[in-house]
């Protein structure tokens, strides 16, 4: 069965400063790769996904991740931050398209004035 | 576009009664839709997967006798947690899967039984 690591729990960055979310997943072929936001109260948001092909994906809100075979690695990037980016976030796998998704168990990102 | 609403958005139950929840995708049909589950603070599980006109495969572990799950049409799936008790209350999340294999989630469905 896949599974996916997010090993920060929290993370807290100055408005304005550039972020990375790191994102590590486990399964025999190349998955279905996702990123999501869960902000307080609202649903969760899709933030972009991979799938094939160009292996630097460009999503919503200015987040770009790029996907990484070797280090079986999906790290979420953003250029600069804002402080409405304060939410969780979410990586998340799946064997095919009409699979359901595995989660990793999230980042929660703090953003500092 | 990709619009999944849920109904209720929170419900309050006796122990002992059971509840419906709704999932709809508004503005696209899904032939497939997901219902997940997420505790305080911790990440989604995935609970079932709904097929519309078809059974429900429900993930190890989870009583398919206790979560029943219908998708009667294109656009709707509901999960009703029978013969609810404290420990079902939780956080209940569906999504709905379009043509491009993109899942869009529901807002959720928050459930307290006393």
């Amino acid at each position: 069965a896949q599974s996916v690591t997010q090993p920060d729990i929290h993370i807290t960055v100055s408005e304005g400063a550039s972020l990375e979310l790191r994102c590590n997943y486990s399964y025999g072929a190349t998955p279905y790769l996702f990123w999501y936001v869960q902000s307080p109260g609202q649903g969760l948001q899709l933030l972009l996904k991979y799938f094939s092909g160009d292996t630097l994906v460009q999503g919503i809100k200015g987040f770009e991740a790029e996907f990484k075979r070797s280090q079986s690695s999906f790290n979420l990037r953003k250029p600069s931050v804002h402080w409405s980016d304060a939410a969780e976030y979410f990586c998340a796998v799946a064997r095919g398209g009409a699979d359901g998704l595995t989660f990793g168990k999230g980042t929660h990102l703090i953003i500092q004035p | 576009g990709a619009v999944v609403s849920q109904h209720p958005s929170w419900v309050i139950c006796k122990s002992g009664t059971s509840v419906k929840i709704e999932c709809r995708s508004l503005d696209f049909q899904a032939t497939t839709m997901f219902w997940y589950r997420q505790f305080p603070k911790q990440s989604l599980m995935l609970m079932a997967t709904s097929n519309e006109g078809s059974k429900a495969t429900y993930e190890q572990g989870v009583e398919k006798d206790k979560f029943l799950i219908n998708h009667a049409s294109l656009t709707l799936s509901t999960l009703t947690v029978t013969s609810a008790h404290p420990e079902d209350s939780s956080f209940y999340i569906c999504s709905a899967r379009d043509q491009s294999q993109t899942q869009y989630f529901g807002p959720g469905t928050r459930l307290l039984v006393l």
